[in-house]
């Protein structure tokens, strides 16, 4: 089955770690995005990859980093220069950047302690 | 930039019909998209309009005016486990990539 699988489901933090969420998708999907979900708020684009090796900032890029070395992953650092960093992160794709509709992982819960 | 207004919260009963409107404003755009999302689950989409008009697929439909820069998800024959958040999205476009941005979600209580 294809499917985009992102682990783990929940994820612990000392504060001034940095933590690594992983992303995988076997969709064959070109693009790849990062979304961080605040409770009461919509999805905010922390970072998109377009194509392997390519990736670009999104609304709230400050503290996170990224890299797509292979298509089917997109793995996100959470650094300790992110001030916030308890949320519940989303990883999602799309057969290319121009098309519509995104497929979503289940999400990892970060908390900071 | 982009921004997108949604009602946060909307409620209605078994069987009903209700609709979820939102508002955008985008420098450059390329559609309307809806997803929904249950309680601590991933998103999943629901439809896309690009033109102007009503595209329906079963219970949901969606509607779309670029004229007036505003859509709207129906829901007809409410089930309870129609109960979850409905976020609406557009895509921009800025520099030869594909932004999307989503709402702030509006959350659906079906009541019995």
């Amino acid at each position: 089955d294809g499917g985009i699988t992102q682990s783990p489901k929940y994820l612990f933090r000392k504060e001034g770690q940095n933590v690594t969420l992983s992303c995988e998708q076997n969709l064959n999907h070109d693009a790849m995005y990062w979304y961080r979900q605040d409770p009461g708020q919509g999805l905010r684009l922390i970072y998109y990859s377009q194509i392997v090796n390519d990736f670009q900032k999104g609304d709230i890029a400050e503290g996170y980093s990224v890299s797509r070395e292979k298509k089917e992953s997109f793995p996100l650092t959470v650094t300790s220069a992110q001030k916030n960093p308890t949320a519940f992160y989303l990883c999602a794709s799309s057969q290319a950047d121009s098309y519509n509709e995104q497929f979503f992982g289940p999400g990892t819960r970060l908390t900071v302690l | 930039g982009q921004s997108l207004e949604q009602p946060s919260e909307v409620t209605a009963v078994e069987g009903a019909i209700v609709q979820i409107n939102c508002t955008y404003q985008t420098s450059g755009f390329y559609g309307l998209s809806w997803y929904q999302q249950h309680d601590g689950g991933a998103p999943t989409f629901l439809s896309y309009n690009a033109l102007d008009g009503l595209e329906e697929t079963g219970r949901f439909s969606s509607f779309l005016s670029r004229s007036d820069s505003y859509g709207y998800l129906l829901l007809q024959e409410l089930q309870m486990k129609d109960s979850a958040s409905y976020f609406c999205a557009v895509r921009d476009i800025s520099g030869g990539s594909y932004i999307p941005t989503f709402g702030r979600g509006t959350s659906l209580i079906v009541h019995p």
